[in-house]
This record gives structure tokens, C-alpha cells and sequence, in this order.
């Protein structure tokens, strides 16, 4: 039973490009959670999917971040436009549609803009 | 904002000590308490979900307990051995917001 995937595990982007981050969720899970980890920071929330719907994005910036968990494939966390303030650790959790909802990690995707 | 505040910072301890740290959340509407277990270069794993007021859950040398009126959770490790070395997350759920984690402890265990 494979874990949760993210790929790429490392991501460098220039200034102004665009960075995909893309989330396979456990087999059977329908949730999908999207973290960020700045320097120094602990793991903070960004936006909660369940297939082709977003449930709640109050932690996702207002402009150049996107999510979106369609109905076949891995959810994708896009950012526009990167700035060197995007460079932190992605984490990618899901979890089963059933209480308590035990959110289960991914290796995250460290993204690095120079 | 709700805020989880996880203490100490840092911890460093013999091999064979047994430690605890504290998580403190919100008292009111509450839904859960999760702990995870995070080794450097991996993903967190996933310790355990406490939902009940006295709550007492148990892995291994690891186990936790719950006061949800007072809002704290206590995370002990019995005998500690080297690869319990991790950074320890809390993360308290309201009945209707996500998930908001702590900043972790971060446990040394010396050989």
C-alpha cells in the first residue's frame, strides 16, 4: 500500500516562472491537504480538497497560488510568478473520508526560487 | 487565530531517561488532538488522535494523554532510546477549522 506521493522531491525555479507541485494521495483517501513550511516555521496550513472541490483555502495567499484535486490524477499546487519568499518545503497530506480524518504525510517537495 | 504552543523547545536527554512534553490548545470546541513524529528528511508520521476528554493512547515506550477542559495534551516516552530522536508535532482540530499545528518539540536522545 503505497504512501502518499509528491513529486518532485526538489524543485529550483527562477523568479517569475511558474513551480507544480503535484500530490498522489493514499489509495482510498478522497482528502488532500496542502502545508508549507517556511525557515524556522512550523507546518502551516494552505487549502483542503476533496475531489474536484475545494473546501477551505483560507491559508492560501490571495494571488499566484492555486489548487485543484480533479477528478482523475494528482492534486497540483501551482504558484505563478515565484518570488524568493516561496521558497520553502511543501507537504502534502491525506486522509480517509471516515472520523477522525488521520492525515497521513507525504516527503514534501522542497522548492527553492533563485 | 487559534494558537498551539508546544513546550519546550528543545529537549536533549540521556538514552535510557524517560521525558514528556507538553501541547496547549484551545479549550473550547474542541474535535481533535493528533501528534506526529518527525524525523529530519522524512515526512511526519502519524503517532496518534485523541478526541476524548481523559483520552490515553499508547505505542510502544510512546504514549499521550488529553485534558480537553484545560486544553493540554501530555506526549510521554518511556526508556528513550537514540532513534526516538525527532521533532514531536502537536496539531489541535475545532469543530470547523483546519488542522493547526505547533512548532514542535525537538528531542535529542544522547547514547
Amino acid at each position: 500500500n503505497a504512501g502518499v506521493m509528491q513529486n518532485p522531491r526538489h524543485l529550483v525555479r527562477r523568479r517569475g516562472q511558474e513551480a507544480r507541485l503535484r500530490c498522489s494521495p493514499m489509495k482510498g483517501h478522497s482528502h488532500v491537504y496542502w502545508y508549507r513550511q517556511l525557515p524556522e516555521e512550523g507546518l502551516k496550513f494552505m487549502v483542503y480538497l476533496q475531489k474536484e472541490n475545494i473546501i477551505d483555502e483560507s491559508g492560501m495567499p490571495k494571488e499566484r497560488f492555486s489548487a485543484e484535486f480533479p477528478k482523475e490524477g494528482p492534486s497540483i499546487l501551482r504558484i505563478q510568478q515565484v518570488v524568493r519568499g516561496d521558497s520553502a518545503a511543501y507537504f502534502c497530506a491525506s486522509s480517509p473520508w471516515t472520523e477522525p480524518y488521520e492525515q497521513y504525510f507525504g516527503p514534501g517537495t522542497r522548492l527553492t526560487v533563485t | 487565530i487559534l494558537n498551539v504552543e508546544q513546550s519546550p523547545q528543545s529537549l536533549h536527554v540521556q538514552e535510557g531517561d524517560s521525558t514528556n512534553f507538553t501541547c496547549s490548545f484551545p479549550s473550547s470546541n474542541f474535535y481533535a488532538l493528533h501528534w506526529y513524529r518527525w524525523e529530519t528528511a522524512k515526512s511526519p508520521e502519524a503517532l496518534f488522535v485523541m478526541t476524548l476528554n481523559g483520552d490515553e493512547k499508547k505505542k510502544g515506550r510512546i504514549s499521550a494523554t488529553l485534558n480537553t477542559k484545560e486544553g493540554y495534551s501530555y506526549l510521554y516516552i518511556k526508556g528513550s532510546q537514540p532513534e526516538d530522536s525527532a521533532t514531536y508535532l502537536c496539531a489541535f482540530k475545532s469543530g470547523n477549522t483546519p488542522l493547526v499545528f505547533g512548532k514542535g518539540t525537538r528531542l535529542s536522545v544522547i547514547a
